[in-house]
């Protein structure tokens, strides 16, 4: 069975500095792996994608996610936090070997001071 | 490319009571999901169609639950008899047709409160 693990309900960063979002994941062919945001009050919105290749994946807004086979991770990284990162950033998983199922994190709430 | 919308954004209905609601897609997307979240939740999986056929549904879906997608454009989610348990926020989301790694464009969802 499919599943995600985001472990922190919420990040707290300084803006400027460097942040990272957790996401462990569980399937049973190889993995499609996504990062989404959710900002207040608006849909979510797609940021970033690991299908295959490179284990670093760049989306948008400058976050980028790296994905680790042996540790079964694809963690949200981005150098310098701006305060409008602040949002929810959800992490989700679809089997490339079949099905269309997509399993969600159950979210971590990123939250960047000035 | 007007994105995904979704109607009703709200709905408050008497448990009991039947319920539907709508999703457009994106024009050229012929893939099509709908989810439920909770508060404090990632979306749920329900369902998933691809053109007007619907491939996999989920498990936790109750009888009650009911999706169809009749000519493979606008989508429609039924709950009968509707249970306090049943208020969440419903989320349509559709994808591209051809590569399989495709991400997903959410709608705004419909609020579902059952009194």
């Amino acid at each position: 069975a499919q599943s995600v693990a985001q472990p922190e309900d919420q990040v707290n960063v300084a803006e400027g500095n460097p942040l990272t979002v957790k996401c462990t994941y569980s399937v049973s062919g190889n993995p499609y792996l996504f990062w989404y945001v959710q900002y207040p009050n608006r849909g979510l919105q797609f940021l970033l994608k690991y299908i295959t290749g490179d284990n670093l994946v760049k989306g948008s807004y400058g976050f980028e996610a790296e994905f680790n086979k042996s540790q079964t991770s694809f963690h949200l990284k981005k150098p310098s936090a701006l305060v409008s990162d602040s949002a929810l950033y959800f992490c989700a998983v679809r089997d490339a070997t079949g099905g269309f199922k997509t399993i969600f994190g159950a979210g971590t709430r990123l939250f960047v001071k000035a | 490319d007007t994105g995904v919308s979704q109607d009703p954004r709200h709905k408050i209905t008497k448990r009991g009571q039947n319920v539907t609601f709508r999703c457009d897609p994106i024009s050229e997307h012929n893939r099509l999901y709908w989810y439920r979240q909770t508060l404090g939740q990632g979306p749920e999986f329900l369902t998933y169609f691809q053109n007007e056929a619907q491939l996999e549904k989920s498990r936790l879906l109750s009888d009650r639950f009911s999706a169809e997608r009749p000519k493979g454009s606008f989508s429609t989610l039924e709950i009968q008899r509707t249970e306090q348990g049943d208020s969440a926020m419903y989320l349509c989301a559709s994808g591209p047709r051809g590569e399989p790694g495709y991400e997903q464009y959410f709608g705004p969802g419909t609020r579902l409160t059952v009194t």
